[in-house]
């Protein structure tokens, strides 16, 4: 078993859905939760990152992290088909590590 | 504004011969990444590199070489290339010990 699994998808919503991507993992030590986007033939880049439970909020996304349950979540409101791209969820310990362990990535395509 | 630049973009190789991947940040990071991304499996940590002088290996260092001479400057080097080394580079940069990374555009490669 990995220690972060994620479905890879595709996962094909309507323009306008809310999108529930999500992640669980197994090391309880994990503190910083980061979601990376990544649009095809570019790099990732950093969505949203929270420091251990609770929600945070950007504009029409909210990342949500529930450590009793070792389970993340990154919901997309009022979905546009810009949206379309590679979703990674990543997560790292406290005290000084400095490689974040990466989910393989949630495929989302939003049609018009 | 660059953020973290590769060189070349892309690249075609034979069986045997041998190249370097640049990578170049200027956010006065101290830590530097390679990864490559294969469908299907996400992304895996080649070499990386806490600060100036230092590197270390990953997951799926075998195969490749890595120097870090300056601080804004991350190497990766396959010294015989072989098909198995096919794949898409990425270099990753971190200025903090949460994993958050700024990611470069990637380097296509393929070794026939």
């Amino acid at each position: 078993q990995k220690e972060v699994e994620q479905d890879p998808g595709p996962l094909s919503v309507p323009e306008g859905a809310i999108v529930s991507l999500n992640c669980t993992y197994s090391n309880s030590a994990f503190q910083y939760f980061m979601w990376y986007r990544q649009y095809s033939r570019k790099g990732p880049e950093l969505l949203m990152y929270t420091y251990s439970s609770g929600n945070k909020e950007d504009g029409r996304f909210t990342a949500q992290v529930d450590k009793s349950s070792k389970y993340i979540s990154l919901f997309i409101r009022d979905s546009q088909p810009s949206d379309s791209a590679t979703y990674l969820c990543a997560m790292s310990v406290t005290g000084g590590s400095y490689i974040p362990t990466f989910g393989r990535g949630t495929s989302l395509i939003v049609h018009p | 504004n660059a953020g973290v630049t590769q060189t070349p973009k892309f690249r075609v190789l034979k069986t045997g011969q041998s190249m370097t991947l640049l990578c170049a940040q200027d956010m006065n990071h101290e830590y530097m990444y390679w990864y490559r991304q294969d469908p299907g499996m996400g992304l895996r940590l080649i070499h990386y590199s806490v600060g100036e002088g230092t590197t270390a290996k990953g997951e799926v260092p075998d195969g490749y070489n890595v120097s870090r001479l300056k601080k804004q400057n991350f190497l990766l080097g396959l010294e015989s290339a072989a098909p198995s080394q096919t794949s898409v580079y990425f270099c990753a940069s971190g200025g903090t010990n949460t994993g958050e990374l700024f990611f470069g555009e990637g380097s296509r490669l393929t070794v026939l």
